[in-house]
């Protein structure tokens, strides 16, 4: 499975969109990328995912660039309560493994 | 609709001690994964079953070992219990029919200490 890159940690202010960028230069063809995020303590909750076509659902848009080497997660309107690290994970899910980095730690301020 | 459960949410062994760790699936999901999350870190990959079969493994010693019970539900076991075990073991489950590309929805985790 490809490995990602992201910054360790940004800081958001409260109703600002988060703009959570991910480097995925190595994915391959039939690889989707995962976003989850995990508040503290907690079991890492699932956000969104793609393959190549951007996304959107409730909590998130996902934009894949047209390479597909690179992803942004966008909260619209961050909240005090989307802070959390946010871990971009790329796999074919052949086997069930999800391997996560470190992630981004997303502090949302007042 | 339940989410991922797991038992206990708390324990604390000693060393050389043996722990059996319980997860319950999403009703309708039929594989289950479980991952080691240490400290600062992110979680860590351990074995992935699905209908009853080890389907993947990751690197861990065979201290590890896991089963899954005919209603999908399964169990982590870990044996002569080290320190650097202490850890959150999370447990997620998926459907289990496509064979590759599939969400996995997460637990709450349960909490090991090992003193």
């Amino acid at each position: 499975d490809a490995k990602t890159t992201q910054p360790t940690s940004m800081d958001c202010a409260e109703g600002r969109a988060a703009n959570l960028p991910c480097n995925h230069s190595t994915i391959s063809g039939n690889e989707y990328v995962y976003w989850y995020r995990q508040i503290h303590s907690q079991g890492p909750q699932y956000i969104i995912h793609g393959l190549k076509n951007n996304e959107t659902n409730e909590m998130a848009s996902l934009i894949i660039t047209e390479d597909r080497k690179s992803s942004t997660l966008i909260l619209p309107h961050a909240t005090l309560r989307d802070t959390a690290v946010y871990y971009c994970i790329v796999s074919s899910g052949n086997t069930g493994k999800l391997i996560f980095g470190q992630g981004t730690t997303l502090q949302v301020k007042p | 609709d339940a989410g991922v459960t797991q038992s206990p949410t708390h324990l604390i062994k000693t060393r050389g001690q043996q722990v059996t760790l319980r997860c319950s699936p999403i009703s309708g999901h039929k594989s289950v994964s479980w991952y080691q999350q240490v400290l600062g870190q992110g979680p860590q990959f351990i074995f992935q079953y699905y209908e009853k079969e080890e389907r993947g493994r990751g690197n861990f010693p065979d201290r590890f070992s896991a089963r899954q019970f005919p209603n999908y539900s399964s169990e982590l076991n870990v044996n002569a219990l080290l320190l650097g075990d202490s850890a959150l073991y999370l447990c997620a489950s998926s459907l289990g029919t496509s064979g590759g590309q599939e969400t996995q929805y997460f637990g709450p985790g349960t909490r090991l200490l090992v003193l």
